[in-house]
């Protein structure tokens, strides 16, 4: 089964606008933390934020926002006001357990983003 | 260096040649991460270590692929008796552990089997 869904393969945002970009994921484990990267062109995965299972708030970095609903086991990125410069792949990757030590990160299938002037 | 370093960032090889790919990760950093990346796709994981544990190796593809971490720092990705469909794009990353911590990618080596 899939740990990591991201049911968009693409979408187009127009410049200024917000873009919600959806994820969704799969784990019995009570610990989790779940990721945004972000891939331009040029290959480099970028890390955009972060949200732990037992944070309290949304995370929010800038321009980036995640709207995560635990009960529906939901992460949703949101980008505000887009710019060209966010035209990009796009994945939401998540990491599982207690361990003090990291683990292995799961990544999604990933959206595509284009913004268009 | 300050960040993940790959080598070489572009391979071509022969059909059954066997290569190997470099990672050197962040200094300090304990988790160290193989990742597969075809054209135009998600990241496949490949292998994870972590200090000194046992690797999670239940990401590679097959008995051609293995991997190792010398020293807890350096590490090693081989492919032996190279296919058409290994060509791809092989990321590592590495992160300082704990699971709110990111992971800090490399560039990349893109292998191309011919």
């Amino acid at each position: 089964a899939q740990k990591i869904t991201q049911t968009q393969p693409g979408m187009f945002v127009q410049e200024k606008e917000a873009v919600t970009l959806d994820c969704t994921y799969d784990t019995s484990d009570p610990s989790y933390g779940l990721f945004w990267y972000k891939q331009p062109s040029s290959g480099e995965m970028i890390f955009l934020i972060y949200q732990g299972s037992y944070d309290q708030q949304n995370a929010t970095e800038g321009r980036y926002s995640l709207n995560f609903q635990k009960a529906r086991k939901s992460a949703n990125l949101v980008i505000s006001a887009s710019q060209l410069g966010d035209s990009a792949m796009y994945f939401c990757a998540m990491r599982e357990g207690q361990k003090a030590a990291g683990n292995k990160l799961t990544f999604g299938g990933g959206t595509r983003v284009l913004v268009k002037p | 260096g300050a960040g993940v370093s790959q080598s070489p960032s572009n391979k071509v090889t022969e059909k059954g040649k066997d290569v190997e790919l470099r990672c050197d990760p962040i200094s300090g950093h304990t988790a160290l991460y193989w990742y597969r990346q075809s054209l135009g796709q998600g990241l496949e994981f490949l292998i994870y270590f972590q200090g000194n544990s046992a690797p999670d190796k239940s990401g590679l593809p097959s008995d051609r692929f293995s991997a190792e971490r010398t020293g807890g720092s350096v590490s090693t990705l081989t492919i032996q008796r190279t296919q058409q469909e290994d060509s791809a794009v092989y990321l590592c990353a590495s992160s300082s552990g704990g699971k709110g911590t990111e992971a800090f990618f490399g560039q990349g080596t893109r292998l191309t089997v011919v």
